[in-house]
């Protein structure tokens, strides 16, 4: 899986939009970009993902640069409740089973400031 | 209606002693995983498994063995419990041609 590469931390008002970056400079042409989160004392929760295409879905949207090199969460309307560890995770798709997990780093830890 | 559950969510115990996590998967999923989170919230994989085919982290010692009685389930065996597997443990799962992965509310493990 290609490397990625993502700020400590960063704080956001509520109410505001959260913007948070990856890069991801070494990313192959079959690996797809995807984002969970871990709110404190919870399991990861899946966000979204894309290819090249810009997405967006109920929670967030993603936006991948052309080259793909890099890509920004994009939380619209942050609250509280959005205070979490933000993880960026580039690999394939699988067609099939039997494959190994994800691998998560460090993450963004997001702090939604009252 | 909760869509990965895993008992106990607390498990404090002595070393030496052998334990068990337990994991259910109401979705349905074929693909079902193992993440340990350390102290300093590292989330590693441990194990994954799929259709009885078991892929096993190398670091992973062989103290550690998970357990499917069917497709819903994949439980975690721990022998002879050391303090370092004192962690979080995450039981997780997903479908098959996605990377959308379920997760569990966590089992807080901590061997005294």
């Amino acid at each position: 899986d290609a490397k990625t590469t993502q700020p400590t931390s960063m704080d956001c008002a509520e109410g505001r939009a959260a913007n948070l970056p990856c890069n991801h400079s070494t990313i192959s042409g079959n690996e797809y970009v995807y984002w969970y989160r871990q709110i404190h004392s919870q399991g990861p929760q899946y966000i979204i993902h894309g290819l090249k295409n810009n997405e967006t879905n109920e929670m967030a949207s993603l936006i991948i640069t052309e080259d793909r090199k890099s890509s920004t969460l994009i939380l619209p309307h942050a609250t509280l409740r959005d205070t979490a560890v933000y993880y960026c995770i580039v690999r394939s798709l699988y067609s099939g089973g039997g494959a190994d997990g994800l691998t998560f780093g460090k993450g963004t830890h997001l702090i939604i400031q009252p | 209606d909760t869509a990965v559950s895993q008992t106990p969510k607390y498990l404090v115990t002595q070393m030496g002693n052998d334990k068990s996590i337990k994991c259910e998967q109401n979705l349905g999923h074929d693909t079902m995983y193992w993440y340990k989170q350390d102290s300093k919230k590292f989330l590693k994989i441990m194990f994954s498994y799929n259709n009885k085919e078991l892929i096993i982290n190398e670091t992973v010692p062989n103290r550690f063995s998970p357990k499917s009685p069917d497709k819903a389930h994949l439980n975690l065996h721990i022998n002879s419990l050391e303090l370092g597997d004192s962690a979080v443990y995450f039981c997780a799962s997903r479908t098959s041609g996605t990377n959308e992965q379920f997760f569990g509310p966590g089992t807080r493990l901590t061997v005294l």
